[in-house]
């Protein structure tokens, strides 16, 4: 596609239940994200995809939050039990591949984001 | 921790005015800052910086780089309405931080009429 796709770009739950928000990045991008980002707050890193390498997991505030990636493209992020405080925009990005001394370097290109509201 | 502050957090301006935002940050194994407009919904990106006093250009933005006092600033120049939003800087790293980026919490910009 021509960018990021996140979908739904709305998501009303309430507490205790399950949702799953999805991203389709841009094509040819191997490295995948996920951030928050809560009313007025910047944006919080919480996991990494790049290619077949196991995922950074390490801003996953808790676990009931996982992510799949599957077939390298499209992800999923679940939330478990949601509560309250859950609420906030989850942003997706993707860029390309991360990998050697200038992958670090990278633009990360994002998605418009989907709003999770947790009643 | 990897930690980046910006300043101000709000600012309110008239058009045709300059502005200049900052950004200061601590990282272990520096490797880029990147600058991201955020109006409704996606952040999208501005520039990207790796090397000290190298201005970046893109009509009215500049910004520049200062590796030694670790900060960033973003100008820009005869302000409009149109870049009203919130300015968003980042910073990538090497080592365990390798691919993520760490935000700060933006500056919320107002362009009057």
């Amino acid at each position: 596609g021509a960018g990021v796709s996140q979908s739904p770009s709305n998501k009303v739950t309430e507490k205790g239940k399950d949702v799953e928000l999805r991203c389709d990045p841009i094509s040819g991008h191997t490295a995948l994200y996920w951030y928050r980002q809560s009313l007025g707050q910047g944006l919080e890193f919480l996991i990494y995809f790049q290619g077949n390498s196991a995922p950074d997991k390490s801003g996953l505030p808790s676990d009931r939050f996982s992510a799949e990636r599957t077939g390298g493209s499209v992800s999923t992020l679940t939330i478990q039990r949601t509560q309250q405080e859950d609420s906030a925009v989850y942003l997706c990005a993707s860029s390309l591949p991360t990998s050697g001394g200038a992958g670090a370097k990278n633009i990360q290109y994002f998605g418009a984001g989907t709003r999770l509201s947790v009643l | 921790e990897d930690k980046v502050v910006q300043s101000p957090l709000s600012l309110v301006v008239h058009e045709g005015d300059t502005v200049t935002l900052n950004c200061s940050y601590e990282v272990t194994n520096f490797r880029s800052l990147l600058w991201y407009k955020q109006e409704k919904k996606a952040p999208t990106f501005l520039f990207m910086l790796t090397s000290s006093g190298i201005e970046k250009k893109s009509g009215r933005l500049s910004s520049i780089l200062d590796k030694k006092e670790l900060f960033s600033i973003l100008n820009i120049t005869a302000t409009q309405t149109g870049d009203s939003a919130v300015y968003l800087c980042a910073v990538g790293a090497g080592g365990t931080s390798y691919g993520k980026l760490t935000f700060g919490q933006g500056t919320i910009l107002t362009v009057h009429p």
